[in-house]
């Protein structure tokens, strides 16, 4: 798989429930970053955690990162209908040089919060 | 909160018409970045620029492609000869200082090549 791969692809729960979404990457990371995008609007960014952390909290957010799985976990707690969306992770490569370096996305996971 | 702006939202043109497409990144931030996000994909890096100079490209960004910051605020995106499979959702993103870099898009232009 390419780096960057969300799984489920898709994901439907009910209000107030968890989510949760998994990313998985091939190549050293830097740091890893978790985007949501409404349909056909931009993307808005949610959480970033760096190479050397292991779990991460914003708010309703908790992202988890384990290098030796070469995988991270979206979490999101008490879902609320306003998160429906897709939601993707993000990953530039460990080697190429930090600020500059473009990010590689995943497929995403479409997340439908039913009332 | 200082966000990323894009016009125009939405690009009509026809194939081989050059368009350019306008970005204001966060007024402090240093780098900045183009994406772009065909129908049902993957978002896709385009390229980044620092220091005035592009500072990585991937291999969408062929000579068709060329980004400018005309005025030391707009960032730009120009595409010369329009193909049809230049349509897409393009996302301009721009990020701050440091290794880990947090980096904050815009809402899209949304461009379909006729």
């Amino acid at each position: 798989s390419q780096q960057g791969e969300e799984d489920p692809q898709a994901l439907s729960i009910q209000e107030g429930e968890n989510a949760t979404m998994n990313c998985s990457y091939k190549t050293s990371i830097n740091n890893l970053q978790w985007y949501r995008q409404n349909s056909g609007r931009g993307l808005v960014h949610l959480i970033l955690i760096r190479s050397n952390e292991r779990e991460k909290h914003s708010g309703r957010l908790r992202v988890t990162l384990d290098t030796s799985k070469k995988s991270s976990s979206l979490l999101i707690t008490a879902s609320r209908a306003a998160d429906t969306a897709s939601y993707f992770c993000a990953s530039n490569s460990f080697y190429s040089g930090g600020g500059a370096d473009g990010l590689t996305f995943g497929k995403g996971t479409h997340l439908i919060i039913q009332p | 909160e200082p966000e990323v702006t894009q016009t125009p939202s939405h690009q009509v043109t026809q194939m081989g018409q050059e368009v350019i497409l306008r970005c204001v990144p966060i007024s402090n931030h240093l780098y900045f970045y183009w994406y772009r996000q065909i129908l049902g994909q993957k978002v896709e890096f385009l390229v980044s620029f620092y220091n005035n100079e592009i500072s990585e490209k991937s291999e969408i960004f062929d000579d068709q492609f060329s980004v400018e910051r005309p005025d030391g605020s707009n960032f730009t995106l120009k595409i010369r000869s329009t193909k049809l499979e230049d349509s897409a959702m393009y996302f301009c993103a721009s990020g701050g200082t440091g290794l880990y870099n947090e980096q904050f898009f815009g809402p899209g232009t949304r461009l379909t090549v006729l």
